[in-house]
Protein backbone atom coordinates (compact mmCIF):
# COMPACT_ATOMS: atom_id res chain seq x y z
CA UNK A 1 0.00 0.00 0.00
CA UNK A 2 1.27 3.59 -0.58
CA UNK A 3 1.91 5.20 2.42
CA UNK A 4 4.44 7.78 3.69
CA UNK A 5 6.17 7.45 7.05
CA UNK A 6 7.79 10.68 8.95
CA UNK A 7 9.69 9.15 11.59
CA UNK A 8 10.33 12.07 13.83
CA UNK A 9 6.90 13.30 15.70
CA UNK A 10 8.37 16.14 17.44
CA UNK A 11 11.15 18.27 16.94
CA UNK A 12 12.68 20.71 18.88
CA UNK A 13 15.81 23.30 17.57
CA UNK A 14 17.49 26.50 18.58
CA UNK A 15 16.72 29.36 17.09
CA UNK A 16 19.94 29.60 13.95
CA UNK A 17 20.22 26.21 14.01
CA UNK A 18 19.81 24.21 11.36
CA UNK A 19 16.87 21.55 10.64
CA UNK A 20 16.03 18.58 8.78
CA UNK A 21 12.96 16.72 8.95
CA UNK A 22 12.68 13.59 7.83
CA UNK A 23 10.13 12.02 5.04
CA UNK A 24 9.74 8.29 3.78
CA UNK A 25 7.10 7.36 1.23
CA UNK A 26 6.32 3.93 -0.01
CA UNK A 27 5.13 3.70 -3.94
CA UNK A 28 5.15 1.56 -6.64
CA UNK A 29 6.88 4.28 -8.64
CA UNK A 30 8.61 7.77 -7.43
CA UNK A 31 5.38 9.49 -6.77
CA UNK A 32 5.30 13.67 -6.77
CA UNK A 33 6.03 14.66 -3.08
CA UNK A 34 5.33 17.83 -1.15
CA UNK A 35 6.19 19.28 1.84
CA UNK A 36 3.42 21.50 3.60
CA UNK A 37 3.25 23.90 7.16
CA UNK A 38 0.28 24.23 8.89
CA UNK A 39 -0.15 26.68 11.85
CA UNK A 40 -2.65 25.67 14.70
CA UNK A 41 -6.33 25.98 13.62
CA UNK A 42 -4.85 26.59 9.88
CA UNK A 43 -4.91 25.46 6.36
CA UNK A 44 -1.53 23.96 4.95
CA UNK A 45 0.63 26.51 3.23
CA UNK A 46 2.90 24.83 0.34
CA UNK A 47 6.59 25.04 0.74
CA UNK A 48 7.83 23.10 -1.99
CA UNK A 49 7.04 20.36 -4.18
CA UNK A 50 8.82 17.90 -6.34
CA UNK A 51 7.95 16.21 -9.83
CA UNK A 52 11.16 15.25 -11.96
CA UNK A 53 14.74 16.64 -12.93
CA UNK A 54 16.89 18.79 -10.08
CA UNK A 55 16.92 16.42 -6.86
CA UNK A 56 17.36 19.10 -5.01
CA UNK A 57 14.34 21.55 -4.47
CA UNK A 58 14.05 24.84 -3.32
CA UNK A 59 11.13 26.07 -1.53
CA UNK A 60 9.52 29.43 0.33
CA UNK A 61 10.85 31.10 3.50
CA UNK A 62 14.10 29.19 2.76
CA UNK A 63 13.47 25.35 2.66
CA UNK A 64 14.64 22.98 0.87
CA UNK A 65 14.12 19.41 0.33
CA UNK A 66 16.31 16.64 -1.44
CA UNK A 67 15.06 13.62 -3.32
CA UNK A 68 16.65 10.25 -2.78
CA UNK A 69 15.64 7.32 -4.80
CA UNK A 70 17.58 5.05 -3.22
CA UNK A 71 16.62 5.76 0.14
CA UNK A 72 12.90 6.67 -1.38
CA UNK A 73 13.30 9.52 0.90
CA UNK A 74 12.27 13.41 0.55
CA UNK A 75 13.59 15.42 3.41
CA UNK A 76 13.38 18.87 4.14
CA UNK A 77 16.19 21.16 5.50
CA UNK A 78 16.11 24.38 6.78
CA UNK A 79 20.32 26.15 7.06
CA UNK A 80 18.67 27.84 9.85
CA UNK A 81 15.73 28.45 11.55
CA UNK A 82 13.66 30.79 13.08
CA UNK A 83 11.32 31.41 16.22
CA UNK A 84 8.66 31.93 13.43
CA UNK A 85 9.05 28.20 11.67
CA UNK A 86 7.13 26.66 14.57
CA UNK A 87 4.52 24.66 13.78
CA UNK A 88 3.43 21.09 12.44
CA UNK A 89 5.07 20.16 8.86
CA UNK A 90 3.19 17.92 6.28
CA UNK A 91 5.31 15.21 3.90
CA UNK A 92 2.74 14.39 1.32
CA UNK A 93 2.58 12.18 -1.91
CA UNK A 94 0.70 11.40 -4.76
CA UNK A 95 0.73 8.70 -7.32
CA UNK A 96 0.65 11.19 -10.69
CA UNK A 97 0.00 14.66 -11.48
CA UNK A 98 -3.48 15.29 -10.09
CA UNK A 99 -4.31 12.18 -8.00
CA UNK A 100 -5.29 12.61 -4.06
CA UNK A 101 -2.46 13.26 -1.99
CA UNK A 102 -1.11 11.07 0.80
CA UNK A 103 -0.08 12.80 3.94
CA UNK A 104 2.65 11.64 6.85
CA UNK A 105 1.53 12.05 10.34
CA UNK A 106 3.65 15.05 10.81
CA UNK A 107 6.24 16.24 12.73
CA UNK A 108 5.33 19.20 15.13
CA UNK A 109 8.85 22.04 14.98
CA UNK A 110 9.56 23.84 18.33
CA UNK A 111 12.00 26.40 18.34
CA UNK A 112 13.79 27.11 21.31
CA UNK A 113 15.86 30.54 22.19
CA UNK B 1 -1.60 32.95 -6.44
CA UNK B 2 -4.14 30.08 -6.53
CA UNK B 3 -6.49 30.91 -3.61
CA UNK B 4 -9.47 28.41 -2.16
CA UNK B 5 -11.79 30.21 0.18
CA UNK B 6 -13.59 27.39 2.90
CA UNK B 7 -16.24 28.22 4.68
CA UNK B 8 -17.61 28.56 7.86
CA UNK B 9 -14.13 28.54 9.15
CA UNK B 10 -15.70 27.26 12.28
CA UNK B 11 -19.49 26.45 13.35
CA UNK B 12 -21.33 24.74 16.18
CA UNK B 13 -24.22 22.84 16.03
CA UNK B 14 -26.63 20.31 18.05
CA UNK B 15 -26.33 16.56 17.91
CA UNK B 16 -28.78 15.38 14.88
CA UNK B 17 -28.49 18.74 12.55
CA UNK B 18 -26.67 18.98 9.53
CA UNK B 19 -24.02 21.12 8.68
CA UNK B 20 -22.75 22.41 5.05
CA UNK B 21 -19.49 23.65 4.61
CA UNK B 22 -18.42 25.39 1.47
CA UNK B 23 -15.19 25.29 -0.71
CA UNK B 24 -14.36 27.56 -3.89
CA UNK B 25 -11.82 28.40 -6.15
CA UNK B 26 -11.79 31.57 -5.93
CA UNK B 27 -9.41 32.48 -9.32
CA UNK B 28 -9.06 28.91 -11.01
CA UNK B 29 -11.10 26.37 -11.82
CA UNK B 30 -11.21 23.25 -10.37
CA UNK B 31 -12.55 19.90 -11.82
CA UNK B 32 -11.50 17.92 -8.70
CA UNK B 33 -11.64 18.73 -4.98
CA UNK B 34 -10.35 16.99 -2.14
CA UNK B 35 -12.22 16.30 1.06
CA UNK B 36 -10.00 15.35 4.40
CA UNK B 37 -10.65 15.25 7.82
CA UNK B 38 -7.93 16.18 10.37
CA UNK B 39 -8.27 14.70 14.31
CA UNK B 40 -6.06 16.70 16.79
CA UNK B 41 -2.29 16.21 16.21
CA UNK B 42 -2.88 14.26 13.54
CA UNK B 43 -2.48 13.81 9.75
CA UNK B 44 -4.55 14.71 6.99
CA UNK B 45 -7.06 11.79 6.49
CA UNK B 46 -8.50 11.48 2.85
CA UNK B 47 -12.50 11.29 2.83
CA UNK B 48 -13.54 11.39 -0.67
CA UNK B 49 -12.73 13.00 -4.40
CA UNK B 50 -14.93 15.16 -5.38
CA UNK B 51 -15.61 15.97 -9.39
CA UNK B 52 -17.84 18.33 -10.95
CA UNK B 53 -20.86 16.75 -12.33
CA UNK B 54 -20.09 13.54 -11.37
CA UNK B 55 -20.74 11.77 -8.11
CA UNK B 56 -17.83 11.63 -5.46
CA UNK B 57 -15.70 8.91 -4.86
CA UNK B 58 -15.09 7.89 -0.95
CA UNK B 59 -12.96 6.72 0.68
CA UNK B 60 -13.21 3.10 2.66
CA UNK B 61 -14.41 3.64 6.07
CA UNK B 62 -16.10 6.93 5.07
CA UNK B 63 -19.96 6.57 5.14
CA UNK B 64 -21.26 8.62 2.20
CA UNK B 65 -25.01 8.93 3.22
CA UNK B 66 -23.24 10.90 6.25
CA UNK B 67 -21.14 12.80 4.37
CA UNK B 68 -22.90 14.41 1.15
CA UNK B 69 -20.30 16.05 -1.51
CA UNK B 70 -21.70 17.98 -4.27
CA UNK B 71 -19.42 19.65 -7.09
CA UNK B 72 -22.36 21.37 -8.62
CA UNK B 73 -19.46 23.88 -10.46
CA UNK B 74 -15.95 24.01 -11.56
CA UNK B 75 -15.00 26.01 -8.75
CA UNK B 76 -17.41 25.33 -5.55
CA UNK B 77 -17.81 21.75 -3.98
CA UNK B 78 -19.64 20.91 -0.77
CA UNK B 79 -19.65 18.92 2.07
CA UNK B 80 -22.71 18.46 4.23
CA UNK B 81 -22.13 16.96 7.35
CA UNK B 82 -26.01 14.83 8.03
CA UNK B 83 -27.27 14.09 11.42
CA UNK B 84 -23.72 15.03 12.77
CA UNK B 85 -23.22 13.61 16.73
CA UNK B 86 -20.55 14.67 18.64
CA UNK B 87 -17.24 12.04 17.17
CA UNK B 88 -17.86 13.89 14.01
CA UNK B 89 -16.49 16.65 15.51
CA UNK B 90 -13.17 17.71 13.88
CA UNK B 91 -10.98 19.85 11.51
CA UNK B 92 -11.83 19.33 8.01
CA UNK B 93 -9.90 20.93 5.48
CA UNK B 94 -10.73 20.70 1.35
CA UNK B 95 -8.09 20.82 -1.46
CA UNK B 96 -8.84 22.04 -5.11
CA UNK B 97 -6.72 20.97 -7.81
CA UNK B 98 -5.94 23.78 -10.55
CA UNK B 99 -7.01 22.55 -13.90
CA UNK B 100 -4.45 23.99 -15.33
CA UNK B 101 -1.49 22.85 -13.72
CA UNK B 102 -2.49 20.43 -11.51
CA UNK B 103 -1.64 21.86 -7.87
CA UNK B 104 -3.31 21.53 -4.99
CA UNK B 105 -4.46 24.70 -3.05
CA UNK B 106 -5.80 23.93 0.22
CA UNK B 107 -8.85 26.24 2.21
CA UNK B 108 -8.08 27.36 5.57
CA UNK B 109 -10.15 24.75 6.86
CA UNK B 110 -13.35 24.40 9.18
CA UNK B 111 -13.67 23.42 13.01
CA UNK B 112 -16.73 21.30 13.23
CA UNK B 113 -18.33 20.89 17.23
CA UNK B 114 -21.27 19.07 17.91
CA UNK B 115 -22.56 19.60 20.74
Amino acid sequence: AQSVTQPDIHITVSEGASLELRCNYSYGATPYLFWYVQSPGQGLQLLLKYFSGDTLVQGIKGFEAEFKRSQSSFNLRKPSVHWSDAAEYFCAAGASAGTALIFGKGTTLSVSS
Amino acid sequence: GAVVSQHPSWVICKSGTSVKIECRSLDFQATTMFWYRQFPKQSLMLMATSNEGSKATYEQGVEKDKFLINHASLTLSTLTVTSAHPEDSSFYICSARDDRDYGYTFGSGTRLTVV
